[in-house]
């Protein structure tokens, strides 16, 4: 079965400090991979995703990035967080064998920009 | 522009029947996800429907109206920890999810 880990759980962080989050998937090969943002008591923004290897693309123009160095490792990072950028950030992936784009997410990092 | 419309909260009682509505405009269609969200948790998937019609999954079920973009879920038998948000969210032509802001359901007893 598949997993995915994020960590950290949590995170509080200054403003114009950077940041580095980190998603690993289990038990699947190829996946497509997102990352997410959610406000608190809002939907879900998705920010980027990636079909494969070092191929990403961003959904919202800002100051976060993200790289896929490996198959299942994905990676989402800023130079300089702003206080906007609080939230909850979810990593998810589709699931192997499933021929519609169901999405399995991981636990997320709560973060906090102060 | 595509856009994805639920209530933003309801109540129910304990043991009673709540549906919660969805309507969706997007750029073609491949189907409507929902999705339960306890709160500080990830999201987990309830359902899927691409097709015209009722699915049912124990006290879950799930409808689908393709010509009106327009599905609900239907929550029978409710018990306190069905108090949640819940997402509705449909895949558009180039197989990617538009998100609702989802429905956060109070269960009182």
């Amino acid at each position: 079965s598949q997993t995915i880990h994020q960590w950290p759980a949590t995170l509080v962080q200054p403003v114009g400090s950077p940041l580095s989050l980190e998603c690993t998937v289990e038990g699947t090969s190829n996946p497509n991979l997102y990352w997410y943002r959610q406000a608190a008591g809002r939907g879900l923004q998705l920010l980027f995703y990636s079909v494969g290897i070092g191929q990403i693309s961003s959904e919202v123009p800002q100051n976060l990035s993200a790289s896929r160095p490996q198959d299942r490792q994905f990676i989402l990072s800023s130079k300089k967080l702003l206080l906007s950028d609080s939230g909850f950030y979810l990593c998810a992936s589709t699931i192997a064998g499933r021929d519609y784009n169901e999405q399995f997410f991981g636990p997320g990092t709560r973060l906090t920009v102060l | 522009g595509q856009n994805i419309d639920q209530p933003t909260e309801m109540t129910a009682t304990e043991g009673a029947i709540v549906q919660i509505n969805c309507t969706y405009q997007t750029s073609g269609f491949n189907g409507l996800f929902w999705y339960q969200q306890h709160a500080g948790e990830a999201p987990t998937f309830l359902s899927y429907n691409v097709l015209d019609g009722l699915e049912e999954k124990g006290r879950f079920s799930s409808f689908l109206s393709r010509s009106k973009g327009y599905s609900y879920l239907l929550l029978k038998e409710l018990q306190m920890k069905d108090s949640a948000s819940y997402l509705c969210a449909a895949l558009d032509s180039n197989y990617q999810l538009i998100w609702g802001a989802g429905t956060k359901l109070i269960i009182k007893p």
